[in-house]
């Protein structure tokens, strides 16, 4: 089945710095999704990429659609301690009738203010 | 915030008894999904739904069954709880299709089951 590799696991950063994280995936992927976590809380939606080499920024974050097809990257500008909580990849093929998502096992992202 | 409501949103309950959980929308979407999640193992489907008394298994069904009787609610019971279903469970929803916004899952607060 279709795998995410998402890194790092973790990172402990100082409020101000940028942050880089990615997912790679052994298969291709049309749709890739990014969400945050917070601690007691649902995923939420951060990111959507929809196309091959697609840049998308939402404030201070922007993801890329790898032009491979089997990669996401997600950069957080400035971080803030807010952005503290765990970050997942979510992958979508979209073949056949399959919608459901392919999940990285997410970053645990602590900033120190 | 999409409209999605879990309840219970805690509960403790004892091994061999029957648990259900129910996931409700407000968004008329026809895709639901029941997740858990387990530390090391990120977000793991269990079951999910596209359509009403339309269901399908995730990766993790065993022990768990599903119905969605109206497109607004899905609930997820567990037949005899074990300790290994001690969890968080979250369901999700998405309007569903082949590519695009259309799979956009949106989660909803989640509900912690301990099974003792």
């Amino acid at each position: 089945g279709q795998q995410l590799n998402q890194s790092p696991q973790s990172m402990f950063i100082q409020e101000g710095e940028d942050v880089s994280m990615n997912c790679t995936s052994s298969s291709i992927f049309n749709t890739w999704l990014w969400y945050k976590q917070d601690p007691g809380e649902g995923p939420v939606l951060l990111i959507a990429l929809y196309k091959a080499g697609e840049l998308t920024s939402n404030g201070r974050l922007t993801a890329q659609f790898g032009i491979t097809r089997k990669d996401s990257f997600l950069n957080i500008s400035a971080s803030i301690p807010s952005d503290v909580g765990i970050y997942f990849c979510a992958g979508h093929y979209g073949g056949g009738s399959n919608y459901k998502l392919t999940f990285g096992k997410g970053t645990l992202l602590t900033v120190n203010p | 915030d999409a409209g999605i409501t879990q309840s219970p949103r805690h509960k403790v309950t004892e091994t061999g008894t029957p648990v259900t959980l129910r996931c409700h929308q407000t968004e008329n979407h026809r895709y639901m999904y029941w997740y858990r999640q387990d530390p090391g193992h990120g977000l793991r489907l269990i079951h999910y739904s596209y359509g009403v008394k339309d269901t399908d298994k995730g990766e993790v069904s065993d022990g768990y069954s599903v119905s969605r009787s109206k497109t607004e609610d899905f609930l997820l019971t567990l037949e005899s709880a074990t300790s290994s279903q001690t969890s968080v469970y979250f369901c999700a929803i998405s309007e569903g299709g082949k590519r695009g916004a259309l799979n956009e899952q949106f989660f909803g607060p989640g509900t912690r089951l301990t099974v003792l």
